[in-house]
Formats: C-alpha cells, sequence, structure tokens
C-alpha cells in the first residue's frame, strides 16, 4: 500500500519568513495530493491540493509543488503569521475505489513573533 | 450548509465494553470516510463507504470493528469488546462523490478506554 513520508516533525520561523515542509510517496498511482491544518483540538482542515496533471498550484501565501519523477511533493508558505501556526499533514490517494487519504506523520509549525 | 458533525463528542468506556460513534455527513455527499488519529500521528483509514456499501474496508484493525451506513447517510463505526489500545480520535470525512473530491472532516469523537 501507499507510505507517505513527511519532513521535518517540528519547523520553528519568525514571523515574515517561508516555511517549507516536504513530503515523499511510495506508490506512482496516487494522483491527488492534499494538504490539511490541524488547529489544537480541531479538525484537520484542507489549505491546498494538487492532481498529478499539474507540478505547481498557488493561493495567495499558500503554493504546492509536485515532483512525480521523484515522487515528493512539497509546502510552501511565505509572509507567515503568528496564526499559520498549527501541525500540517500531507496526503496522498488515488481517484476511484482507492480514493482514501494515506497521511504522513504531521509537521508542527510554529511561527514566532 | 451545515458540515461533518459526530456524537458523542468524547466518549469514556470501560475495557470489554461495546461503542457506537455515529457520523452525519454533508447532505449529498455520497461517499464517506472514516479514520483514527492518535496522539502526535496523522488519521489513519479504516474505513470508506460509496452510497450505503462498503467500497474499501482494508483499514478496519480486526473484527471487533464494524461499520454501517444503511441508508446511504448518516454512518455508525462499532466497536466490540474495547481494548486500551482502541483510545483515539475518531474522524469522520465525507466528499461528493468519493472520486479524488476534498474530503471534509468532522470534529472527531475522542473515545478512552479505561
Amino acid at each position: 500500500g501507499e507510505n507517505v513520508e513527511q519532513h521535518p516533525s517540528t519547523l520553528s520561523v519568525q514571523e515574515g519568513d517561508s516555511a517549507v515542509i516536504k513530503c515523499t510517496y511510495s506508490d506512482s498511482a496516487s494522483n491527488y495530493f492534499p494538504w490539511y491544518k490541524q488547529e489544537l483540538g480541531k479538525r484537520p482542515q484542507l489549505i491546498i491540493d494538487i492532481r498529478s496533471n499539474v507540478g505547481e498550484k498557488k493561493d495567495q501565501r499558500i503554493a504546492v509543488t509536485l515532483n512525480k519523477t521523484a515522487k515528493h511533493f512539497s509546502l510552501h508558505i511565505t509572509e507567515t503569521q503568528p496564526e499559520d501556526s498549527a501541525v500540517y499533514f500531507c496526503a496522498a490517494s488515488m481517484t476511484g475505489t482507492a480514493s482514501k487519504l494515506t497521511f504522513g506523520t504531521g509537521t508542527r509549525l510554529q511561527v514566532t513573533l | 450548509g451545515a458540515g461533518v458533525s459526530q456524537t458523542p463528542s468524547n466518549k469514556v468506556t470501560e475495557k470489554g465494553k461495546y461503542v457506537e460513534l455515529r457520523c452525519d455527513p454533508i447532505s449529498g455527499h455520497t461517499a464517506l470516510y472514516w479514520y483514527r488519529q492518535s496522539l502526535g500521528q496523522g488519521p489513519e483509514f479504516l474505513i470508506y463507504f460509496q452510497g450505503t456499501g462498503a467500497a474499501d474496508d482494508s483499514g478496519l484493525p480486526n473484527d471487533r470493528f464494524f461499520a454501517v451506513r444503511p441508508e446511504g447517510s448518516v454512518s455508525t463505526l462499532k466497536i466490540q469488546r474495547t481494548e486500551r489500545g482502541d483510545s483515539a480520535v475518531y474522524l469522520c470525512a465525507s466528499s461528493l462523490m468519493g472520486d479524488g473530491d476534498e474530503q471534509f472532516f468532522g470534529p472527531g469523537t475522542r473515545l478512552t478506554v479505561l
């Protein structure tokens, strides 16, 4: 089955700096890669996703890049703000009956003033 | 409209007891997923329903775990003979068609087995 690895496990940046979180996946058939943000005690919420037919997607301060050949994808947050502090999870899935999400182990992002 | 809801929000039970966890998906969503999240970990897939049928139950850890979705809407996750290792947050998610659509998560049920 699919295996997703995520690094780093913790990340501390100063407000205004950029943050990068990286994930690798094992199953070349995976074609959908969402990123979720989870605040303490809250539900995971989708912040951005990318499908395998594109290499990059951007939404304001957040961008995701995908390298299908290397089977890795990354989340980039620019101009970080204190409210970006949370745990971020990457995930991978396929379309169809195998649409379950396989999650990484999470990255705790701390944005300091 | 309303998001995914789950009840109860917290459940404390004793080892060996039976529990039921309920999920109300977003209206009109045909796909429903159950995940389990242990402390400090990412959600782990349990089972996926497409309509009333379980399309993928490969994540259920053993035969103590069972889930139903009889009318293609509300789903119930049932755990028999609970063990302390079952303690976790059980998350439900739904998506419109289940075919790589965005999955919307509920707030979860925190299960504690004493």
